[in-house]
């Protein structure tokens, strides 16, 4: 069985700090894809990043940047210098060979202007 | 990119009444559509997976007579709550994954808020 875990509920943060968020998965796959989406208020859900687990460079795409450690399996989620519209819920998901997503609980990211 | 349609995006009706709620991909041919199920403030629960062509495979848990799903084409999936009640009230989600390119990332529709009265 898969299973991703997001510990933080909640993050507030004042507008140009960064925020990480975590997310731990367990699962027996040795192949699975890892993701990161955003549910804004509106509620569609905003596809962010995707990493595959042969893939463990971690890089850095505008303000968005991850730090996947299959020791550790863990793949967090950095938000450099956060604006009010990154506000939103921000889901943690794994899936493997049949392409199921098993979210996280999602953290609720708060900016404040 | 890929872009993924869902209509209604908010519907309201009467217990006892069916809901058909849509799902299309505008841009690319999906392989396979998913329906998920969030209620408030929780995550997304996987119902069932959609094949072009073939009958869905439901999540365990889920009642296939009462949430009826037809994928009649490659850039279309439909799902019918039959018979809805109070507790059928819920946001329904749909993604779509493609056939070429990165075939592993889902595409989301922008969901549909069910109420049931």
């Amino acid at each position: 069985a898969q299973k991703v875990t997001q510990a933080q509920t909640e993050i507030s943060v004042v507008e140009k700090e960064d925020v990480t968020l975590d997310c731990v998965y367990e699962t027996r796959d040795t192949t699975y894809y890892l993701f990161w989406y955003k549910q804004p208020p509106s509620g569609e859900l905003v596809f962010l990043i995707r990493r595959n687990s042969f893939d463990e460079q971690n890089e850095i795409s505008g303000r968005y940047s991850w730090n996947f450690q299959k020791s550790t399996s863990s793949f967090n989620f950095t938000i450099t210098a956060s604006q009010v519209v990154d506000s939103a819920v921000y889901f943690c998901a794994l899936s493997s060979n049949d392409y199921k997503l098993s979210f996280g609980a999602g953290t609720t990211v708060t900016v404040r202007a | 990119g890929a872009v993924v349609s869902q209509h209604p995006s908010r519907v309201i009706c009467k217990s006892g009444t069916s809901v058909k709620i849509e799902c299309r991909s505008l841009d690319f041919q999906a392989t396979t559509m998913f329906w998920y199920r969030q209620f408030p403030k929780q995550s997304l629960m996987l119902m069932a997976t959609s094949n072009e062509g073939s009958k869905a495979t439901y999540e365990q848990g889920v009642e296939k007579d009462k949430f009826l799903i037809n994928h009649a084409s490659l850039t279309l999936s439909t799902l019918t709550v039959t018979s809805a009640h109070p507790e059928d009230s819920s946001f329904y989600i749909c993604s779509a994954r493609g056939v070429t390119g990165l075939r592993d990332i889902q595409y989301f529709g922008a969901g549909t808020r069910l109420s049931v009265l």
